[in-house]
């Protein structure tokens, strides 16, 4: 099973500000089939990002992702009031598609 | 507008069972595969289990493997999950997820999410 961590575990930021969170695989993983979520609470996930880069449909170009192998960074460029949430990568390159721990975003 | 729907969630003692369903609207079910997610109350995500659009090919994580059937019926737009043999760690709430890609092959990211089912396994 493909472990991911991801880091810092809490970002504490200003609106307007960049965010830069981190998802480091245990190993790599194949054909860059990582993706990002945002979760606000009580509610579903939302997907940001998929195949490590591709934005999806609907979501701001404020979120971008990139990485490769077993390093993968999802920037936030410019910090709006509603993107303080929890993050979550996820990897589906393998048979067990498995999460992140999380990075909370909170307002500095 | 797409929408998936759960149901089918409450409490029950461990060692019981329970059935999930979750309504698809808004596309073509047939044509995606789905999958179920979990999230333990202040916990993360955790996948649970994914089948291809047709159903022919189903597929598990390990801690569900053997004590979950995932199952859809594409007559009636509907994704099932039968829980058996559940244990406190089950307790979570169940997300109905839809695979991003088309085509029905399982690829395991998701992007319409349904509102979840909260299962409780406890005596």
């Amino acid at each position: 099973e493909i472990v991911l961590t991801q880091s810092p575990g809490t970002l504490s930021l200003s609106p307007g500000e960049r965010a830069t969170l981190s998802c480091r695989a245990s190993q790599s993983v194949s054909s860059s089939s990582l993706a990002w979520y945002q979760q606000k609470p009580g509610q579903a996930p939302r997907l940001l990002i998929y195949d490590a880069s591709s934005r999806a449909t609907g979501i701001s170009d404020r979120f971008s992702g990139s990485g490769s192998g077993t390093d993968f960074t999802l920037t936030i460029s410019r910090l709006e009031p509603e993107d303080f949430a929890v993050y979550y990568c996820q990897q589906y390159g393998s048979s067990q598609k498995t999460f992140g721990q999380g990075t909370k975003v909170e307002i500095k | 507008e797409v929408q998936l729907l759960e149901s089918g969630g409450g409490l029950v003692q461990p060692g019981g069972s329970l059935r999930l369903s979750c309504a698809a609207s808004g596309f073509t079910f047939s044509s995606y595969a789905m999958s179920w997610v979990r999230q333990a109350p202040g916990k993360g995500l955790e996948w649970v289990s994914g089948i291809s659009g047709s159903g022919g090919s189903t597929y598990y994580a390990d801690s569900v493997k053997g004590r979950f059937t995932i199952s859809r019926d594409n007559s009636k737009n509907t994704l099932y999950l039968q829980m058996n043999s559940l244990r406190a760690e089950d307790t979570a709430v169940y997300y109905c997820a839809k695979d991003y890609a088309g085509s029905g092959w399982f690829r395991g990211a998701f992007d319409i999410w349904g509102q979840g089912t909260m299962v409780t396994v406890s005596s």
